[in-house]
């Protein structure tokens, strides 16, 4: 089946630096890839809707500045977290979507726990 | 606003139990419905989709689907303790392109 291969899994890093997370599909082209934050105990809410070679679409109450999202090939999407603060910890998971519907339409990665300290 | 609404629970049940989750959902647009597993700390994982109103079936696995009243749902059957998780109801709302929207989860636990 498709596979997505998200990295890191883990970050820990100061306030105020930046982190690149990356989200690799691995056997499949995704034309769209989606990015989403989970709290503790919360469910994943969408934050953006990247499509390959495009400008990011972000969820209202999403700043774009500080998180920065690039899909620029059929295979990789990043997400920078800019001058990250410790209320940006969270868990990060990219989703990726392929050329067709069914079971396989949409394809998580492992997510990548953010901690900011 | 687009919603998708499920009992956080928990929810427990005896080993070799049936385990029903619940999911409605608000935005009669919605074309897919899925039901994903989530482990603490792990990425969810697809346990079943459904499309069209009714019931489908994968092993100890039934989905149902009633668009009429916007209410899917997940059967276990033979619950096992290796079940218990986190079960995400997500939905494909259409209009806001092709992502999907999660419900906040129920959590299942099963013991032995």
């Amino acid at each position: 089946g498709a596979v997505v291969s998200q990295h890191p899994s883990r970050v820990i890093c100061k306030s105020g630096t930046s982190v690149k997370i990356e989200c690799r599909s691995l056997d499949f082209q995704a034309t769209t890839m989606f990015w989403y934050r989970q709290f503790p105990k919360q469910s994943l809410m969408l934050m953006a809707t990247s499509n390959e070679g495009s400008k990011a679409t972000y969820e209202q109450g999403v700043e774009k500045d500080k998180f920065l999202i690039n899909h620029a090939s059929l295979t990789l999407s990043t997400l920078t977290v800019t001058s990250a603060h410790p209320e940006d910890s969270s868990f990060y998971i990219c989703s990726a979507r392929g050329g067709g519907e069914g079971d396989y339409g949409y394809t998580f990665g492992s997510g990548t726990r953010l901690t900011v300290v | 606003q687009k919603e998708v609404e499920q009992n956080s629970g928990p929810l427990s049940v005896p080993e070799g139990a049936i385990a029903s989750l619940n999911c409605t959902y608000s935005d009669r647009g919605s074309q897919s419905f899925f039901w994903y597993r989530q482990y603490s700390g792990k990425s969810p994982e697809l346990i079943m989709s459904i499309y069209s109103n009714g019931d489908k079936e994968d092993g100890r696995f039934t989905a149902q689907l009633n668009k009429a009243s916007q209410y899917v749902s997940l059967l276990i059957r033979d619950s096992q303790p290796s079940d218990s998780a986190t079960y995400l109801c997500a939905v494909n709302v259409w209009q806001a392109g092709t992502a999907l929207i999660f419900g906040k989860g129920t959590t299942l636990s099963v013991s032995s």
